[in-house]
């Protein structure tokens, strides 16, 4: 079981956005401002897209941003793209470094 | 250009050992954290360890803890994980991620290497 709690599954059409929740307790997610985002591709490295709760990589498309509300982080991805299709998990902490357990983003 | 290139990883039997590299180039390797986190199969991302820039601070996943041991050599760039009393549940792919900072506190891994595969297995 991990720490963090994401949705099994989401997905969206081309051009559509989608939002990924994440959520936590006040002794991780909610009680610093140190979420990140990491995209992961079948059979690839995990990729860093955002950090810090909202800012991007130097690199990562604007499409992507990051949000907190309380102990729910969130990533958006606007503007579906078909290459968007992926893995993604967040990451805070608590005594440690802890992910979440995934999100598979489905593009119809 | 970050690289980081993971070796070590193959099939061992339960309570044998295995010893991961990692490789780090690109970047001044004694400025930065490193972690090691792994990926069963067909599972999510697991944190597993870390260490700081210097290698004077360890930290472990309880999963781990008193089993596998972090170290690095500052001068050879290189990242290690010693892996003892390997357990089946340990199989996954192991990744070496470049932290962000000195320190994991607050930190995050914003480079990562392609992972090698860790099996164990009788």
């Amino acid at each position: 079981q991990s720490a963090l709690t994401q949705p099994a599954s989401v997905s969206g059409s081309p051009g559509q956005s989608i939002t990924i929740s994440c959520t936590g307790t006040s002794s991780d997610v909610g009680g610093y401002n140190y979420v990140s985002w990491y995209q992961q591709h079948p059979g690839k490295a995990p990729k860093l897209m955002i950090y810090e709760v909202s800012n991007r990589p130097s690199g990562v498309s604007n499409r992507f941003s990051g949000s907190k509300s309380g102990n729910t982080a969130s990533l958006t991805i606007s503007g579906l793209q078909a290459e968007d299709e992926a893995d993604y998990y967040c990451s805070s902490y608590t005594r440690n470094v802890v992910f979440g357990g995934g999100t598979k983003l489905t593009v119809l | 250009e970050v690289q980081l290139l993971e070796s070590g990883g193959g099939l061992v039997q339960p309570g044998g050992s295995l010893r991961l590299s990692c490789a780090a180039s690109g970047f001044t390797f004694s400025s930065y954290a490193m972690s090691w986190v792994r990926q069963a199969p067909g599972k999510g991302l697991e944190w597993v360890s870390a260490i700081s820039g210097s290698g004077g601070s360890t930290y472990y996943a309880d999963s781990v803890k008193g089993r596998f041991t972090i170290s690095r050599d500052n001068s050879k760039n290189t990242l290690y994980l010693q892996m003892n009393s390997l357990r089946a549940e340990d199989t996954a792919v192991y990744y070496c991620a470049k932290e962000r900072y000195d320190y994991i506190w607050g930190s995050y891994r914003s480079d990562w290497g392609q992972g090698t595969l860790v099996t164990v297995s009788s």
